[in-house]
């Protein structure tokens, strides 16, 4: 079974900008996290999105947004970026289910802001 | 409000030299306790999850334990492709995604 794929790798945005960063779930998975890793503040939660729908929200601005599709997909948006939005942006599939907590991340997408 | 803490923050090892790494927590109705190793450049993978005091799981030369306020990850006879970030996570109420992680700790294995 594939695992979490999320693309772009790497991307290089200037401050101001807006990116818009893709992540694929485990095929079956109906839960899309994502998480934002800066060596300061290390893991944080961002949002969870279970059936297109946003069931959790982190402490973050508004600028940052996302969405899920019908076919579980999820993009996460960032709009007029700052530098301190340079992060490894992370997304975690879950089944979905009530007794199954686990949660597998993908290999991330790094956002450089200049 | 919702505490992780991982120690030490930086471990290095010889190899076959066994350890423990700590997670402690003030969570209040705990609800599960998530270990995760991540590897440099890499998405974090997920170990264990334990859901109750005196639960222990293992897996190859890991074993997680729980008690009511921390949790320990045991490395036996560690081997150098254990060098890796432990990363301890908890679940908020509300949502077992809205999680709240530990800073980690960077195990280093020399041959």
């Amino acid at each position: 079974k594939a695992g979490v794929t999320q693309t772009p790798r790497y991307l290089i945005k200037t401050r101001g900008q807006q990116v818009t960063l893709s992540c694929s779930p485990i095929s079956g998975h109906r839960s899309v996290s994502w998480y934002q890793q800066t060596p300061g503040q290390g893991l944080q939660f961002l949002f969870e999105y279970f059936s297109e729908t946003q069931r959790n929200k982190g402490n973050f601005p508004g600028r940052f947004s996302g969405r899920q599709f019908s076919n579980s997909r999820s993009e996460m948006n960032v709009s007029t970026l700052e530098l301190g939005d340079s992060a490894l942006y992370l997304c975690a599939s879950r089944a979905g289910g009530s007794s199954t907590y686990e949660q597998y991340f993908g290999p991330g997408t790094r956002l450089t802001v200049t | 409000e919702d505490q992780v803490t991982q120690s030490p923050e930086a471990l290095r090892l010889q190899e076959g030299e066994s350890s423990s790494l700590n997670c402690s927590y003030t969570v209040s109705g705990l609800r599960g306790l998530f270990w995760y190793r991540q590897d440099p450049g890499k998405g974090p993978e997920f170990l264990f999850t334990l859901y109750s005091a005196g639960e222990e799981k293992e897996k190859e030369r890991l074993k997680a334990t729980l008690t009511k306020k921390e949790s320990f990850l045991h490395i036996t006879a560690p081997k150098p492709e254990d060098s890796a970030t432990y990363l301890c996570a908890v679940p908020k109420p509300g949502g077992y995604q809205k999680v709240t992680f530990g800073t980690g700790t960077k195990l280093q294995v020399i041959p």
